[in-house]
């Protein structure tokens, strides 16, 4: 059973479109990262969540830490081509040493 | 600076062959790990170090190991590669973020895709 089920696994759209994906536990968390993964790269991270029902913008996308700090979702407005990306969240483990837990992602393809 | 390298960036082994993945990272981080990637299962963390000399299991440790005599370099081991062992590679290295308490950002290098027939 996976600590984290992202939702949905797979996304196809077109240019222009809005979609959003979803990290959801039935944890709590200290903080919670988004990672963006392109074909043939290593994972980057695109930002951290700490407080609950913080909400955090990068340019067209939009993060936000459930109020209880047990989800979170990513929300892309008018997605783009370069957009089209493995999609992971992740905690920290309880016994920390920096190590993660990452979700399965989302694959997101985002058609011209 | 080069950020986190990984050698080779492809591999095929045959069954009971042996290998050694190298992971170099020039940011002077602490910590470093390997993570091994399968479709639909994310990234699972095999064994990872806190520091030079230091190693410790991760969630999949079972037919790996690992050293860490330098800092900047963290060797990933399988001494007799079987077919469940075919996977995608990550290395990444972190430090304790001062500035968001205690969240931790992984810099990961571009992986090694391993296959073992």
């Amino acid at each position: 059973t996976q600590l984290l089920e992202q939702s949905p696994q797979f996304l196809s759209i077109q240019e222009g479109e809005n979609l959003t994906v979803y990290c959801n536990s039935s944890s709590v968390f200290s903080s919670l990262q988004w990672y963006r993964q392109e074909p043939g790269e290593g994972p980057v991270l695109l930002v951290t969540v700490v407080t609950g029902g913080e909400v955090k913008k990068l340019k067209r996308l939009t993060f936000q830490f459930g109020d209880a700090r047990k989800d979170s979702s990513l929300h892309i407005t008018a997605a783009q081509p370069g957009d089209t990306g493995l999609y992971l969240c992740a905690v920290m483990t309880t016994d920390s040493w920096g190590k993660l837990q990452f979700g399965a992602g989302t694959q997101v393809v985002v058609t011209p | 600076n080069a950020g986190v390298t990984q050698t080779p960036k492809f591999r095929v082994l045959k069954t009971g062959q042996s290998m050694t993945l190298l992971c170099a990272q020039d940011m002077n981080h602490e910590y470093m790990y390997w993570y091994r990637q399968d479709p639909g299962m994310g990234l699972r963390l095999i064994h990872y170090s806190v520091g030079e000399g230091t190693t410790a299991k991760g969630e999949v440790p079972d037919g790996y190991n690992v050293s860490r005599l330098k800092k900047q370099n963290f060797l990933l081991g399988l001494e007799s590669a079987a077919p469940s062992q075919t996977s995608v590679y990550f290395c990444a290295s972190s430090y304790s973020s001062r500035a968001s308490g205690s969240s931790y950002e992984q810099y990961f290098g571009p992986g090694t895709r391993l296959t073992v027939t």
